[in-house]
């Protein structure tokens, strides 16, 4: 079946600290990979994507790429921000599903100036 | 973009009541939309499935006469919360994948948060 596994938060770094967040997931076809991310109160915002292997998704300095060989989708930024706290979410969607998409438990980021 | 506009953003009801929630896309016709329910610190779980014209597919353990999910039209699917109870209360989610050039990705309503008291 399909799943995502992200690394458990919560995480805290200070302003300007590399940021890796780990994600792994099985899937039983070739589904595409998201990062998602969640700030207080609100619904989820798509951070990125990437929808075959070795693809590259990239926006606000975060970067993700879609290894099919580790089966990872490894979120990463250079330089946090403090307007970079929220809660990050893995998931993939299985086109063999009905494009129904299975989410990571989401990490906590708090980042202090 | 594409847009999906969830409404109420949160309601506080007395026990018992029943409570509506919608989700419209506003730019596009969603043929399906997905219903999640997020506990605090918690990920997204998935409640049920929505097809416009056919009924809703309901997730193991979620019960379809409690959360009644109706998708009348291609931009809307309403998610009733029936005789409401303060384990329900939670956060709630649609979102309505869309396919593009960069393949099949979800957009997400605001969320709505449901207390009941």
């Amino acid at each position: 079946g399909n799943s995502v596994t992200q690394m458990e938060g919560p995480v805290t770094l200070s302003e300007e600290a590399f940021l890796t967040i780990n994600c792994t997931y099985t899937a039983t076809g070739y589904p595409s990979l998201f990062w998602y991310v969640q700030y207080p109160g609100e619904g989820l915002q798509l951070l990125l994507k990437a929808t075959k292997a070795d693809d590259k998704g990239s926006n606000k300095g975060f970067e993700a790429t879609y290894r099919k060989e580790t089966t990872s989708f490894h979120l990463e930024k250079g330089s946090v921000q403090v307007s970079d706290s929220a809660v990050y979410f893995c998931a993939l969607s299985d086109p063999h599903a009905g494009n129904q998409f299975y989410f990571g438990t989401g990490t906590s980021l708090t980042v202090i100036p | 973009g594409a847009v999906v506009s969830q409404h109420p953003s949160w309601v506080i009801c007395k026990s018992g009541t029943s409570v509506k929630i919608e989700c419209r896309s506003l730019d596009f016709q969603a043929t399906t939309m997905f219903w999640y329910r997020q506990f605090p610190k918690q990920s997204l779980m998935l409640m049920a499935t929505s097809n416009e014209g056919s009924k809703a597919t309901y997730e193991q353990g979620v019960e379809k006469d409690k959360f009644l999910i109706n998708h009348a039209s291609l931009t809307l699917s309403t998610l009733t919360v029936t005789s409401a109870h303060p384990e329900d209360s939670s956060f709630y989610i649609c979102s309505a994948p869309i396919g593009g050039t960069g393949g099949t990705e979800a957009f997400f309503g605001q969320g709505t948060r449901l207390t009941v008291v």
